[in-house]
């Protein structure tokens, strides 16, 4: 079955630098990946989305990267704010099987 | 909306005791998944429905775990009997699964405390 592996599993960060975070996957097949944000005590929540067909994405502060060929997608993001401390899940997904995978998560601290 | 409800957000029992978990999806969403989050195993995925119908319950720890959905606002995951290591926080997420909409919406978590 589908495995994804995140690394690091903790990152921290001095306030205003990036921060990047990068997972890998198994299956060649799969055409969604998907990362969640999930602050102390909260819901995982999306925070962006690529597909298969679009090798980067920007939303503001934060981006996705996806290189199929290697089998590997990436969370940026930019000047980084104290309110970027959470713990980042990436997911893959495969429109047949209709389920999410995700990876192991990583801890972010932003320091100030 | 309200989004996905979950109930209760917290449950503390003692070991050996039946717990039930509940979960109401987005109304219109088609998929319904329940999670268990622990620091030491992360976020693992227990079961998933597809329009009421369970797709794949590998994720399912053992006998003592069991997930309905008898209908398309309503899913219930239950444990018993209730060990220490079943506690953990529970998410139930739904989704509309089309072909243009994978995103789940997760519910608030239900804190389960087993003593």
């Amino acid at each position: 079955g589908e495995n994804v592996e995140q690394h690091p599993s903790t990152l921290s960060v001095q306030e205003g630098d990036s921060a990047v975070i990068k997972c890998t996957y198994s299956d060649s097949a799969s055409n969604y990946f998907p990362w969640y944000k999930q602050e102390l005590g909260k819901r995982p929540q999306l925070i962006i989305d690529i597909r298969s067909n679009v090798g980067e994405k920007k939303d503001q502060r934060i981006a996705v990267t996806l290189n199929k060929t290697a089998k590997h997608f990436s969370l940026h993001i930019t000047e980084t704010q104290p309110e970027d401390s959470a713990v980042y899940f990436c997911a893959v997904a495969y429109s047949s099987a209709s389920k999410i995978i995700f990876g192991s998560g990583t801890r972010l601290s932003i320091r100030p | 909306d309200a989004g996905v409800i979950q109930s209760p957000r917290h449950e503390v029992t003692e070991m050996g005791q039946e717990v039930t978990l509940r979960c109401k999806p987005i109304s219109g969403h088609n998929s319904l998944f329940w999670y268990r989050q622990t620091m030491m195993r992360g976020l693992e995925l227990l079961i998933y429905f597809n329009n009421n119908v369970p797709i794949d319950d590998s994720g399912m720890p053992e006998d003592r775990f069991s997930a309905k959905m008898p209908n398309a606002s309503f899913s219930t995951l239950k444990i018993q009997p209730s060990e220490p290591r079943d506690s953990a926080v529970y998410f139930c997420a739904s989704s509309p699964w089309t072909s243009r909409a994978y995103e789940q919406y997760f519910g608030p978590g239900t804190r389960l405390t087993v003593t």
